[in-house]
């Protein structure tokens, strides 16, 4: 099984602050097959980053994914308010199928 | 516009049994591989199914494998999840969502039912 470890836990950061999430892989993943999602309380997830570095439909330009193998960062280059989330990466192709981080809770200060 | 509608959602007891629904539209349905993923109170994300577009493949997770079945109808674009010998730890929000082309990403969602097992 493919586990994904998220970390920080927690963020919090003063807006226009730059946002580094990490999520490390226990083995390597295709960059093809790596994705994050924002989730705003009382809302479904909703796809940020497919991948690794492919922003979706509508995403703003702050928020940009890279790396490769086991470890890849999700970055939020100006903090907004609106930004405040959980934020899970995710993964396609090990056992089971998919499998998600624990998330990043990311807080304004 | 896609757009992905569960329902089915409700209150139960331990062992008992439930049925989601998931009716899709804006989108070729049939194309698509499918998933349930579901989400604990205060908890994270867990996949928890996968169904390929035509059915003839489905994927499960261990903590429900023997207990839940995933199922879909293209003719009525809608996608299933029956839920048998359910326990206090299946409770909760129940998303469905569709994959991506690759079916690597899960690029739209439902708003999510939730479901509540306790005696």
């Amino acid at each position: 099984e493919i586990v994904l470890t998220q970390s920080p836990g927690t963020l919090s950061l003063s807006p226009g602050e730059r946002a580094t999430l990490s999520c490390r892989a226990s083995q390597s993943v295709s960059s093809s097959y790596l994705a994050w999602y924002q989730q705003k309380p009382g809302q479904a997830p909703r796809l940020l980053i497919f991948g690794a570095s492919g922003r979706a439909t509508g995403i703003p330009d702050r928020f940009s994914g890279s790396g490769s193998g086991t470890d890849f960062t999700l970055t939020i280059s100006r903090l907004e308010p609106e930004d405040v989330a959980v934020y899970y990466c995710q993964q396609y192709g090990g056992s089971p199928l998919w499998t998600f981080g624990q998330g990043t809770k990311v807080e304004i200060k | 516009e896609v757009q992905l509608l569960e329902s089915g959602g409700g209150l139960l007891p331990p062992g008992g049994s439930l049925s989601l629904s998931c009716a899709a539209s804006g989108f070729t349905f049939s194309t698509y591989t499918m998933s349930w993923v579901r989400q604990a109170p205060g908890k994270g994300l867990e996949w928890v199914s996968g169904i390929s577009g035509s059915g003839a493949g489905t994927y499960y997770a261990d903590s429900v494998k023997g207990r839940l079945s995933i199922s879909r109808d293209n003719s009525k674009n809608t996608l299933y999840l029956q839920m048998t010998s359910l326990r206090a730890e299946d409770t909760a929000v129940y998303y469905c969502a569709k994959s991506s082309s690759n079916w690597a990403s899960f690029d739209y969602w439902g708003q999510g039912s939730v479901v509540t097992v306790s005696s």
